[in-house]
């Protein structure tokens, strides 16, 4: 069955980089995805990875995948406090359009 | 361009009342989604739409819930009759059919039913 677990909170301070978690089981998965979620709003999308890949970037976001493990990374550099919100990571799998989601990791950005 | 368009935004409503959510996807996407979250059971899918018709319902609670997709710009979620464990966020997302198949969603309706 499809499981995507996270870990639920993590805290940084302002201008370190910030390591969010995420593993799936599904061996199908076709790509996965990175949201996030402020109070009160909905989900904003920021990356995603084919599950081929290993490694993408862009800008101050780079996304890790391990697909032996089956381990997923997103690492934002130079975090800032504009940067606390949820995080999200999801997956879609072969034959099925629709995302699977973590529980989600809130990350805290101290002064 | 507008996003994904959600009404209402908030909804409070008495339990055994009729609850409907409304859903305009982005112009030229095919894929409607719609998604529940509460505190307990996080993001999960309700149901989604291909070219206007439902193709996984497996998420949709009971019979209570209904979706429909009349078109390419509309979809509606109904909840008859509404019940409090019904109190959640209920996102409406829309994607294309190629590509990554990224999801772009709504603000959200948030429902409380008392």
């Amino acid at each position: 069955g499809e499981d995507v677990e996270q870990s639920l909170f993590l805290s940084v301070r302002e201008g370190d980089s910030s390591v969010i978690n995420c593993t799936y089981t599904d061996s199908s998965s076709t790509y996965l995805y990175w949201y996030k979620q402020e109070p009160g709003a909905g989900l904003q999308l920021l990356t995603y990875i084919f599950s081929n890949m290993d490694m993408k970037q862009d800008q101050r976001l780079t996304v890790l995948l391990n697909k032996k493990d089956k381990h997923l990374s997103l690492r934002i550099a130079d975090t800032q406090t504009g940067d606390s919100a949820i995080y999200f990571c999801a997956e879609t799998t072969t034959g099925r359009r629709a995302l699977t989601f973590g529980s989600g990791t809130r990350l805290q950005v101290q002064p | 361009d507008a996003g994904v368009i959600q009404s209402p935004r908030h909804e409070v409503t008495e339990m055994g009342q009729e609850v409907t959510l409304r859903c305009k996807p982005i112009s030229g996407h095919d894929y409607l989604f719609w998604y529940r979250q509460t505190m307990m059971r996080g993001l999960e899918l309700l149901i989604y739409f291909n070219n206007n018709v439902p193709i996984d319902d497996s998420g949709m609670p009971e019979d209570r819930f209904s979706a429909k997709m009349p078109n390419a710009s509309f979809s509606t979620l109904k909840i008859q009759p509404s019940e409090p464990r019904d109190s959640a966020v209920y996102f409406c997302a829309s994607s294309l059919g190629s590509g990554a198949y990224e999801q772009y969603f709504g603000p959200g309706t948030r429902l409380t039913v008392t």
